[in-house]
């Protein structure tokens, strides 16, 4: 069975840039969570769906992110514009409807000159 | 956001060593989970923890849920090189569901040859 997929893996872009992620849950999978690790640090959720509707955005800057999980499957986080803190990894996870493991993707390394 | 306290923030032993870590909040957790990440990759679950005072073991790993539930512990071992990684303890506010992680900032292990 295929684990989250995400891409693309690398992204180098320059500020006020836009810049979008793409993230494919595990099939069957309900919840979709978007979370960002800066370095050495632990991932932090930005936000958090159930089938297509967001439950938790409550982390997300909603200033230049914004995410959409239009038919409850796949999903795409967007940054627009990027600022050079924004340099970080963008990890995907998703896990059952009702509770259970949630499994990561491999992330996507946004890097913002 | 919050992340739990985790320590040593690295670790640099030789193979066949055992090692321990521990992660403490402020605040109480009902379960407490183990990850693993790998350089280029996202957090793999290693141990969950669901009951205060709970000892889990899986493998080589063992973990513990304090009895405060503030705190838990991780200990590998007879160390052998794929454990290097850097290592995050997570806490979940509920027993269920798909509510967010609370991540660690995470140990860094490095075996030295």
């Amino acid at each position: 069975e295929a684990g989250v997929v995400q891409s693309p893996r690398y992204k180098i872009i320059e500020k006020k840039q836009p810049v979008a992620f793409w993230c494919n849950p595990i099939s069957g999978h309900n919840t979709l969570y978007w979370y960002l690790q800066n370095l050495g640090q632990g991932p932090e959720l930005l936000i958090r769906y159930e089938n297509e509707e967001a439950v938790d955005d409550s982390q997300l800057p909603k200033d230049r992110f914004s995410a959409e999980r239009l038919k409850g499957v796949d999903s795409t986080l967007k940054i627009q514009p990027a600022e050079l803190g924004d340099s970080a990894v963008y990890l995907c996870a998703s896990s059952q409807q009702g509770g259970g493991e949630q499994f990561f993707g491999p992330g996507t390394r946004l890097t913002v000159l | 956001g919050q992340q739990l306290n985790q320590s040593p923030q690295s670790m640099f032993i030789q193979e066949g060593e055992d090692v321990s870590m521990n992660c403490t909040s402020s605040s109480i957790f009902n379960t407490w989970l183990w990850y693993k990440q790998d350089p280029g990759e996202g957090p793999v679950l290693l141990i969950a923890l669901y009951k205060a005072g709970e000892l889990t073991s899986n493998g080589r790993l063992t973990a513990q849920f304090g009895i405060t539930r503030k705190d838990s512990f991780l200990n590998i071992s007879a160390s052998i090189p794929s454990d290097v990684g850097i290592y995050f303890c997570a806490g979940q506010k509920s027993n269920f569901g798909n509510e967010k992680l609370t991540f660690g900032t995470g140990t860094r292990l490095t075996i030295i040859p």
